[in-house]
């Protein structure tokens, strides 16, 4: 059973680029959130998608927007990239009104903006 | 805003040892709390966890302390072996499916 998959695994852009970041949850889980964890951070949550919606969201600009498909994949977005955007992203699967406890993460995409 | 702090970025136990890991939270309305454990190149993992109606949980050589007074809690894990060397994370959120606030980390190394 294939856990939390993320692409790619390290992308570099340069300031002011858009980028696409990618999370398959594991089988079974039908719910996504995003988080953010910059270095020396712990992760900061960004938004969670369930039912291709976007239920609850961070303290993020509207920079970051996402979008969750009806195979439960979802995608981060993030556009006009700034240098403070380099950070690991990591997505999260759950089952719909399941605890915390029950979130699991994926291994990250580390984004560096030049 | 931090609203979860672990103040210690690092923590170096001997092998059989006790590790305590401890983590602090400001917003009183925090009722939910958990331990993360994560290896590099992994995402987190969950720990343990622990509802503000508790003062203790256990979970093996894994035991949560909550302090609700001082708001403060702590992990133990008795007896830490060198596979526990990981970053630890504590997290809190207000009840057990809301967006959870991370603390910074505290890296443990567990020496043989």
């Amino acid at each position: 059973d294939a856990g939390v998959t993320q692409s790619p695994t390290h992308l570099i852009k340069t300031r002011g680029q858009q980028v696409t970041l990618r999370c398959s949850p594991k089988s079974g889980h039908d719910t996504v959130s995003w988080y953010q964890q910059a270095l020396g951070q712990g992760p900061q949550f960004i938004f969670q998608y369930y039912e291709e919606e976007e239920r609850q969201r961070g303290n993020f600009p509207d920079r970051f927007s996402g979008h969750q498909f009806p195979n439960y994949s979802s995608e981060l977005n993030v556009n006009a990239l700034l240098l403070g955007d380099s950070a690991l992203y990591l997505c999260a699967s759950s089952l719909p009104h399941r605890g915390n406890n029950e979130q699991f993460f994926g291994p990250g995409t580390r984004l560096t903006v030049l | 805003d931090q609203q979860v702090k672990q103040n210690s970025p690092s923590l170096s136990v001997q092998e059989g040892r006790i590790s305590i890991l401890n983590c602090d939270y400001t917003n009183s309305m925090f009722d939910y709390f958990l331990w993360y454990k994560k290896y590099p190149a992994e995402g987190p993992t969950f720990l343990i966890s622990i509802s503000s109606i508790k003062d203790k949980n256990e979970d093996g050589r894994f035991t949560v302390f909550l302090n609700k007074s001082a708001k403060h809690l702590s992990l133990h894990i008795v007896p830490s072996q060198p596979g526990d060397s990981a970053v630890y994370f504590c997290a809190a959120s207000e009840g057990n499916n809301n967006d959870m606030r991370f603390g910074a980390g505290t890296r443990l190394t567990v020496k043989p």
